[in-house]
């Protein structure tokens, strides 16, 4: 699986748009790029996915580059509950399933 | 819907003893994988297992660890003569069958058990 790069920490204003980066510059054609994210002490929560097309869902929005060797996750409205560490992960789509193989990830702070 | 079930979610063991994890998977969800996650650290991958079959056990451990996903009933990790080292938490996630074709399967994790060795 491709290795991801993702700042360690980040800071975003109660209210205001996070906009988390991940650059996966090695990524191969079939496989996708995951978010999870582990709130202080929690089981990590699954967030999004996609493939090439930006996706978007109750949670949060992935924009893909078109070269895919890059992504962002957008939490539109972040709240303080939203503080965590954010996890970008690529992975092969596989019939037999597969683990996922976690980085530092990004620690989010959501402030007042 | 019920979500992936782990019990305990609080374990103290004394070094030597053992130590079992019970992991209830989402109803329907056929994949189990077991996470472990040292202090100050990241999620590691252990094992991933289907019913009554290891599929990878690449990141367990060689002695002492072992897991299983019965016909029924929960899968188990099982820690033998526990040591402080294995102090973490465990984390299981479960994964719908793929019906045979090549798909991005979405791995759903439980609360995890925190295993404290005295």
């Amino acid at each position: 699986d491709a290795k991801t790069t993702q700042p360690p920490s980040m800071d975003c204003a109660e209210g205001r748009a996070a906009n988390l980066p991940c650059n996966h510059s090695t990524i191969s054609g079939n496989e996708y790029v995951y978010w999870y994210r582990q709130i202080h002490s929690q089981g990590p929560q699954y967030i999004i996915h996609g493939l090439k097309n930006n996706e978007t869902n109750e949670m949060a929005s992935l924009i893909i580059t078109e070269d895919r060797k890059s992504s962002t996750l957008i939490l539109p409205h972040a709240t303080l509950r939203d503080t965590a560490v954010y996890y970008c992960i690529v992975r092969v789509a596989y019939n037999q399933g597969g683990k996922l193989i976690f980085g530092q990830g990004t620690e989010l702070s959501v402030k007042p | 819907n019920a979500g992936v079930m782990q019990n305990p979610r609080h374990l103290v063991r004394r070094r030597g003893q053992e130590a079992r994890l019970r992991c209830s998977p989402v109803k329907g969800h056929s994949h189990v994988y077991w996470y472990r996650q040292l202090p100050e650290e990241g999620l590691k991958f252990m094992v991933y297992l289907q019913k009554e079959n290891i599929i990878d056990e690449s990141g367990m451990p060689k002695e002492r660890f072992s897991a299983e996903f019965p016909k029924e009933g929960p899968s188990i990790l099982r820690i033998q003569q526990v040591v402080r080292g294995d102090s973490a938490a465990y984390f299981c996630a479960s994964s719908p069958p793929t019906g045979g074709a090549p798909r991005a399967d979405t791995q759903y994790f439980g609360p995890g058990t925190r295993l404290t060795v005295l």
